[in-house]
């Protein structure tokens, strides 16, 4: 089945111990994005992509980037993890722009900060 | 800023109970999405409605776009156990060039048995 997949499911790290997080999609879309979810809170927008043009939201933080080598990967990296940065991570995948267009979810990476 | 507020914000029933969750917003908005998230899973898309005064049904949910497409409501008849999760609301910008969406508050259920 087509899908959306995230590795790892679970992520542990330490005060200020660079992560990365990854993502691959078998959907062939042109649209990736990064969100970060707290706790039964609605998920908040970092970045995204169209290809390969990169898309960041004005309140990212600068300890957030991305990469995305080609059209099935994408990463998350944190520098400079703070404990304010736990949370759960979200990749999603639309086939393009427009309104109305479904976004497709992975089941996220939970990242953990010691 | 574009805002979906969503009531109630947590909901705890009986099964075999009916509720309905409310979208609501100040802005117009060309689509509006509902997903339901289970506890360690991703967010799933259940429906999109695109015009206004729209009604679909799935299975035992119903889904209504407004007349002026400012809000969205979920009504659910008969809730189960299943149907415990995260709901969220995700509004499509109006002539927008991206398709970033704008997500509710969300609407935590939780249907006991």
């Amino acid at each position: 089945d087509a899908m959306v997949i995230q590795n790892p499911r679970y992520q542990v790290t330490q005060f200020g111990k660079p992560v990365t997080l990854s993502c691959s999609q078998t959907l062939n879309h042109n649209v990736m994005y990064w969100y970060q979810q707290k706790s039964s809170q609605a998920p908040k927008l970092l970045f995204h992509y169209y290809d390969k043009d990169f898309n960041n939201e004005a309140d990212t933080p600068d300890n957030f980037q991305s990469r995305r080598p080609n059209t099935s990967f994408c990463f998350l990296d944190i520098r400079s993890p703070g404990l304010g940065d736990a949370a759960m991570y979200l990749c999603a995948t639309s086939r393009g722009y427009g309104s109305g267009q479904p976004q497709h979810f992975g089941d996220g990476t939970r990242l953990s900060i010691l | 800023t574009q805002l979906l507020e969503q009531s109630p914000q947590f909901l705890s029933i009986q099964e075999g109970e009916n509720l309905t969750v409310y979208c609501n917003s100040s802005s117009v908005f060309s689509s509006l999405q509902w997903y339901r998230q289970e506890p360690g899973e991703g967010p799933v898309l259940l429906v999109t409605v695109v015009t206004g005064g729209e009604v679909k049904k799935l299975k035992r949910l119903t889904f209504q776009f407004g007349d002026a497409r400012k809000d969205s409501s979920l009504h659910i008849t008969a809730a189960q156990p299943g149907d415990t999760g995260l709901y969220l609301c995700a509004g499509g910008r109006y002539g927008g060039a991206t398709n970033k969406l704008i997500f509710g508050t969300g609407t935590l259920l939780a249907v006991q048995p």
